[in-house]
């Protein structure tokens, strides 16, 4: 079965300090790869998603950035965070190729920039 | 623009009895149209869909409404279980791939013993 794996669960930042969290995925090949936000009493927004090892989109222009360098493994970091970084940032999955809105996330990242 | 809304931020119901979540969209354009339940300190996870050629989808206790012309959608729960207290978000979509997916802001549900 297919499993993601999300870290740290928490996370203290001072402004200006870099990030890097890190989501993998097991029992699976090829995946799509998102990372969202979800900011306080906001909906789900989305970051980044991949499509493949060294493909990103980016949907909201910002201070953070991703990558994927490898096939099951996705990376969101920032060289220096903002107070409006602060949120509860998601990993989330769908099996590679189109027309799959059916997403399976992680248990998140809650971020708090101070 | 928020083009999927949840205008409840929360709802409180008794156990045994219905809950009924509510979801508003303004794109005309979606045709595809989800609902995610989060515990807290975990992902969500999927819960139901429906397509728009459809006005109704049923998944034992859980049943989604599609009102196309009202662009309204909900989320009924029949009876609801201390289990069913989370947050519900809908989601929705003009193209297919979960990178379109729009979300509410979400509803906290709490089921009263």
């Amino acid at each position: 079965s297919q499993t993601i794996h999300q870290w740290p669960a928490t996370l203290v930042q001072p402004v200006g300090s870099p990030l890097s969290l890190e989501c993998t995925v097991e029992g699976t090949s090829n995946p799509n790869l998102y990372w969202y936000r979800q900011a306080a009493g906001r909906g789900l927004q989305l970051l980044f998603y991949s499509v493949g090892i060294g493909q990103i989109s980016s949907e909201v222009p910002q201070n953070l950035s991703a990558s994927r360098p490898q096939d099951r493994q996705f990376i969101l970091s920032s060289k220096k965070l903002l107070l409006s970084d602060s949120g509860f940032y998601l990993c989330a999955w769908t099996p590679g190729g189109q027309g799959n809105e059916k997403l399976f996330f992680g248990s998140g990242t809650q971020l708090s920039v101070l | 623009d928020q083009q999927v809304k949840q205008n409840s931020p929360s709802l409180s119901v008794q156990e045994g009895r219905i809950s009924i979540l509510n979801c508003d969209y303004t794109n005309s354009m979606f045709d595809y149209f989800l609902w995610y339940k989060k515990y807290p300190a975990e992902g969500p996870t999927f819960l139901i869909s429906i397509s728009s050629i459809k006005d109704k989808n049923e998944d034992g206790r859980f049943t989604v409404f599609l009102n196309k012309s009202a662009k309204h959608l909900s989320l009924h729960i029949v009876p609801s279980q201390p289990g069913d207290s989370a947050v519900y978000f809908c989601a929705a979509s003009a193209q297919r791939g979960a990178q379109k997916l729009v979300f509410g802001q979400g509803t906290r549900l709490t089921i009263n013993p």
